[in-house]
């Protein structure tokens, strides 16, 4: 059974642009979330999708977006982009949004800033 | 709001010892969960435990087991007989009603052989 998978891996981008990244949840799993670590602030929940709609939103600003498609399968949006935004950006599956078993993590996107 | 908090950011131990990693959280909350996660260089996260609060038995998994003291809010995992595959970071994380986790800043842990 395929994991979480992100992409892309790695990416490098300037200020000023804006960037999607996607991930593709375990089959069957209808909840993805995702999360921004950095070394300053740790790891920050962004947000959470559900059936397409977005269930649970962190503290971060409008910059960052994202979507749900009809497969699960997700993408976040970050515009304009800060050199604050380099980070590593994970994803995590699970079965629905309200169930409290495990989220699985893909390997996570690396972005980088300049 | 929900805070974990892990106070050591780096531990050691000798492969096949034992090492105990504390975490504390707060919260009002009287149902959620918690768990600890591995993150090694790879960087995909791993679940290595995971407890509900309603439930009084501490939960075990191989050589992993968790200390978690309700009413004094404390979760702390113990890795018994380390492993050189052990060495990575773990990080403590909560998940109440809001079900988002929120994770602590995590604890290096070192396997010296």
């Amino acid at each position: 059974k395929a994991g979480v998978t992100q992409t892309p891996r790695y990416l490098i981008k300037t200020r000023g642009q804006q960037v999607t990244l996607s991930c593709s949840p375990i089959s069957g799993h209808r909840s993805v979330s995702w999360y921004q670590q950095t070394p300053g602030q740790g790891l920050q929940f962004l947000f959470e999708y559900f059936s397409e709609t977005q269930r649970n939103k962190g503290n971060f600003p409008g910059r960052f977006s994202g979507r749900q498609f009809s497969n699960s399968r997700s993408e976040m949006n970050v515009s304009t982009l800060e050199l604050g935004d380099s980070a590593l950006y994970l994803c995590a599956s699970s079965w629905t949004s309200s169930d409290t078993g495990e989220l699985f993590f893909g390997e996570g996107s690396r972005l980088t800033v300049l | 709001a929900q805070t974990v908090t892990q106070s050591q950011p780096e531990m050691s131990v000798q492969e096949a010892e034992t090492v105990t990693l504390s975490c504390t959280y707060d919260t009002s909350e009287s149902d959620y969960y918690l768990f600890w996660y591995k993150q090694p260089p790879s960087r995909q996260m791993i679940l290595v435990i995971r407890q509900e609060a309603y439930k009084q038995q501490n939960a075990t998994e191989n050589r992993f087991s968790v200390n978690f003291q309700k009413a004094a809010k404390s979760f702390s995992l113990k890795i018994s007989d380390s492993q050189l595959g052990d060495a990575a970071m773990y990080f403590c994380a909560y998940r109440g009603s809001a079900r988002q986790l929120t994770f602590g800043s995590g604890t290096q842990l070192t396997v010296l052989p």
